[in-house]
């Protein structure tokens, strides 16, 4: 079984500093691993995705992630926050490589104070 | 990328009924997913929606609650039957991509908001 569980449910940056997004995962198997993000009132959007390559991972947004197996983690950051990363972020796990099963974590909403 | 339309995209509906929510693609997919997030909560697979054959349901989800169609590869149904307040969520539809290189990636729909008095 796949469990996810991102730490803070609710993060606040100031406009330009560090965003870290931390999000801790137990996979039987090889995880996929992927953050999606949630604007109010919209959908999933994929920030980034992790699938057994190069274990730091660029997404969109100026967004990447780095995969640690040792430390069974797959933590969120950007450099530079910006307003618009204002909303909710999902860690999710794939139950086997293929399976599209996601297990996702409760989700962290990001703050972005001007 | 697909793009994928929910309707409604919210309802307020009254304990007893039943609403239908639907889930179009703007291309032919083969397996489309269900997923509920109740309030303050994440998102767990209802079901497995593939063309041509019956859904699939997670632990805790059953068929006479939550009935699906998938009539063709663009279009899908799941309604939430005898409805009470603890049904009250977001429900999202979402497709797995095809192709290589969007190999293992879902696409969400915007979500259908459910309100039961």
């Amino acid at each position: 079984a796949q469990s996810v569980t991102q730490l803070g449910s609710h993060v606040s940056v100031s406009e330009g500093a560090l965003v870290l997004l931390r999000c801790n995962y137990s996979s039987s198997v090889p995880p996929y691993l992927f953050w999606y993000v949630q604007y109010p009132n919209q959908g999933l959007q994929l920030l980034l995705k992790y699938t057994s390559a190069a274990t730091l991972v660029k997404g969109i947004n100026g967004f990447e992630a780095e995969f640690k197996k040792s430390e069974t983690s797959f933590h969120l950051t950007k450099p530079s926050a910006h307003m618009s990363d204002a909303a909710e972020y999902f860690c999710a796990v794939e139950a086997g490589a293929g399976s599209y099963q996601l297990t996702f974590g409760k989700g962290t909403k990001l703050s972005v104070i001007p | 990328s697909a793009v994928i339309s929910q309707k409604p995209s919210r309802d307020i509906c009254q304990r007893g009924t039943s609403l239908t929510i639907q889930c179009q693609v703007d291309s032919q997919v083969t397996m489309m997913f269900w997923y509920r997030q109740q309030p303050g909560q994440s998102l767990t697979l209802i079901a497995t929606a593939n063309q041509g054959s019956e859904a699939t349901y997670e632990s805790g989800f059953v068929i006479d609650k939550f009935p699906i169609s998938r009539p063709n590869l663009t279009f899908s149904t799941l309604t939430v039957s005898n409805m009470s307040p603890e049904d009250s969520s977001i429900y999202l539809c979402s497709v797995a991509a095809t192709g290589t290189i969007a190999k293992n990636i879902q696409y969400f729909g915007a979500g259908t908001r459910l309100s039961v008095l």
